[in-house]
């Protein structure tokens, strides 16, 4: 059983690029949530796909966006990228519904940019 | 706001002594609560969650934590820490009236577990 995958493991960017990270659920999930893990701190909610639409999204400007494919896999985009934007990006994935509380989260994609 | 404090940056135990690390939040209602442990350029790994029912709950590698409802506490705990539980530790709050799975986390808190 496959668990939650990401890609790229590592990606550097220039200040004012576009990047996209991608996301691969555990098999049988529906739900994928974004995290952004700056160094030494704990992850912070970015947003969350259902459906393939976002449902709830954390304090990250409109530079961050995403989608959800029909096979549940995800993809964040990040436009006009700033120094600040450094950081661990994990994925988690969930199955929606009564009695699932557990996110699982992938290894994350460490962005960096100079 | 749902908020999660961690006021520890650093425990160090030796091996064999029980560890405690702790948590509290501020959440409205009935919070969900979470501790997560992660390793170096790993991801975030469950450890144990509290949802209802009994204020001890038991996790995976012999971690336990207790609810506090008076406290706003959510310790985490382990009668004898090994080297190999040298990590670091999250605790998380999620809000069950807010629905999904937004899933706020505490600044983390790093466990030295010396032999």
């Amino acid at each position: 059983d496959a668990g939650v995958t990401q890609s790229p493991t590592h990606l550097i960017k220039t200040r004012g690029q576009q990047v996209t990270l991608r996301c691969s659920p555990k098999s049988g999930h529906d739900t994928v949530s974004w995290y952004q893990q700056a160094l030494g701190q704990g992850p912070q909610f970015i947003f969350q796909y259902y459906e393939e639409e976002e449902r709830q999204r954390g304090n990250f400007p409109d530079r961050f966006s995403g989608h959800q494919f029909p096979n549940y896999s995800s993809e964040l985009n990040v436009n006009a990228l700033l120094l600040g934007d450094s950081a661990l990006y994990l994925c988690a994935s969930s199955l929606r519904g009564t009695g699932n509380y557990e996110q699982y989260f992938g290894p994350g994609t460490r962005l960096t940019v100079t | 706001a749902q908020s999660v404090a961690q006021p520890e940056d650093q425990v160090n135990v030796a091996e064999g002594n029980p560890l405690t690390v702790k948590c509290t939040y501020s959440v409205s209602g009935n919070p969900y609560l979470f501790w997560y442990v992660q390793y170096p350029n790993r991801g975030l790994q469950f450890l144990l969650k509290y949802i209802t029912g009994d204020n001890l709950v038991k996790g995976s590698y012999g971690f336990e934590a207790e609810f506090n409802k008076s406290q706003t506490s959510f310790h985490l705990k382990k009668p004898s820490a090994l080297v190999s539980d040298s990590a670091l530790y999250f605790c998380a709050v999620r809000d069950p009236n807010t629905g999904g799975f937004k899933t706020i986390f505490g600044a983390g808190t790093r466990l030295f577990v010396k032999a």
